[in-house]
């Protein structure tokens, strides 16, 4: 099916683990993106990609690692999780460099404890 | 630092009638402005964009954009049941940079 895709949908870790989030897209958008959402706090940035091998920190990156070898996937990786980094993470994508209307995928929530 | 700021709500509309979203945003340089729908436990659903001065419609639904006062707003005419949901507004500073969000404000349609 074309569109989004996340996996997994739900994953509970422990402290000090680390955690890889796939993003997965079929519409051959050139960038991607990673958000967290949390009460309080509404969705903000970790790191968006504008091509394959190229990243960019966004508001909250640290504790994340991002990597992208090919357009379509978008790993999003926590390399020691802490507790605070219990949150729902989404993926989006957009072509639309000139008015960057993005589309979200379905979602990871990931609980640390 | 780019803030979007909404009014949290929640916000009671009956049935039928005309729901108006407000959103105000801290960055003059902002290009582009969203409006996203998310419903409990799913992910933001977009339903409206809008990059020039003034009302932009689609079916139901209506943004406006002021951007001498940093001011956007979302009309919902008829309103359903079915919108009830959170609405996200969000801005970005052009090109395909990331999203600022504002936190949202809960909509609920009285039937």
């Amino acid at each position: 099916d074309a569109g989004i895709t996340q996996s997994p949908r739900y994953k509970i870790t422990e402290t000090g683990r680390q955690v890889t989030l796939m993003c997965h897209q079929t519409w051959s958008h050139s960038y991607m993106f990673w958000y967290r959402q949390d009460l309080g706090h509404g969705l903000r940035l970790i790191y968006y990609s504008a091509a394959a091998d190229i990243t960019d920190k966004g508001e909250v990156p640290d504790g994340y690692v991002v990597s992208r070898s090919k357009t379509e996937n978008f790993p999003l990786t926590l390399e020691s999780a802490t507790r605070s980094q219990t949150s729902v993470y989404f993926c989006a994508s957009t072509e639309g460099f000139v008015y960057n209307e993005q589309f979200f995928g379905p979602g990871t929530r990931l609980t640390v404890l | 630092q780019k803030e979007v700021e909404q009014n949290s709500g929640p916000l009671s509309v009956p049935e039928g009638a005309i729901a108006s979203l407000n959103c105000t945003y801290s960055d003059r340089g902002s290009q582009s402005f969203f409006w996203y729908r998310q419903y409990s436990g799913k992910s933001p659903e977009l339903i409206m964009f809008i990059y020039s001065n003034g009302d932009k419609e689609d079916g139901r639904f209506t943004a406006q954009l002021n951007k001498a006062s940093q001011y956007v707003s979302l009309l919902i005419r008829d309103s359903q049941p079915s919108d009830s949901a959170t609405y996200l507004c969000a801005v970005s500073g052009g090109g395909a940079d990331g999203l600022t969000f504002g936190k949202g404000t809960h909509l609920i349609i009285q039937p």
